[in-house]
């Protein structure tokens, strides 16, 4: 399947603050989904993204697709300690078998 | 999702024992997929299954991994003669239909440890 690329592998915010992370192919993808993994824990599916250019919001999440589906993005606002965890975005090059990026995971100060 | 059932959730197993992971899909879900994380890592697709039969298993390593979901009871992975690099998470999936969309929901995971 497609391999997506995302940055950064990391990410420490401060409580309260906005921070973004970004995932990126070299080719076209034909659609995006977004998970996020508690430490320990399991994926949880967030979101998927079809159409170019397409945004949806989920409370402080905010998700993006590139004109040229070629990127996705995933914005948090206010961050929170319940944001803690590995965010992880996906392509299904067929219908069932996901193409998982390594992630970003995120830590919080309080 | 608590109604994809894995187990166990954490198994220690030494080289060359064999591991059994089981998974429960969802009431009323016949498709089932499993897939791998290492550690620090993304996970990676191993196996799609519906009952009876394996649908695409082009993610399975050739050897000591096989995957069944008979028509009763639950799908498991057998990892024959484990070894370190074996040592991951496996969690396992399931939908109603044959796609991994807003349908699917992946069960709490496996944990293997080899020592």
């Amino acid at each position: 399947g497609q391999q997506v690329m995302q940055i950064p592998q990391y990410q420490h915010v401060q409580e309260g603050e906005d921070f973004t992370t970004y995932c990126n192919s070299s080719t076209t993808l034909s659609n995006i989904q977004w998970y996020k993994q508690r430490p320990g824990g399991h994926p949880v599916f967030l979101i998927q993204l079809v159409k170019s250019g397409e945004v949806k919001k989920q409370k402080r999440l905010t998700f993006q697709f590139g004109e040229a589906k070629k990127n996705s993005s995933l914005h948090i606002t206010a961050t929170q300690t319940t944001d803690v965890g590995t965010y992880f975005c996906a392509e299904s090059s067929n219908d069932y078998k996901l193409s998982f990026g390594a992630g970003t995971t995120v830590t919080v100060r309080a | 999702n608590a109604g994809v059932m894995q187990n166990p959730r954490h198994l220690v197993r030494r080289r060359g024992q064999e591991a059994r992971l089981r998974c429960s899909p969802m009431k009323g879900h016949s498709h089932v997929y499993w897939y791998r994380q290492l550690p620090e890592e993304g996970l990676k697709f191993m196996v799609y299954l519906q009952k009876e039969n394996i649908i695409d298993e082009s993610g399975m390593p050739k050897e000591r991994f096989s995957a069944e979901f008979p028509k009763e009871g639950p799908s498991i992975l057998r990892i024959q003669q484990v070894v370190r690099g074996d040592s991951a998470a496996y969690f396992c999936a399931s939908s109603p239909w044959g796609q991994m969309n807003t349908e699917a929901f992946f069960g709490q995971g496996t944990r293997l440890t080899v020592v």
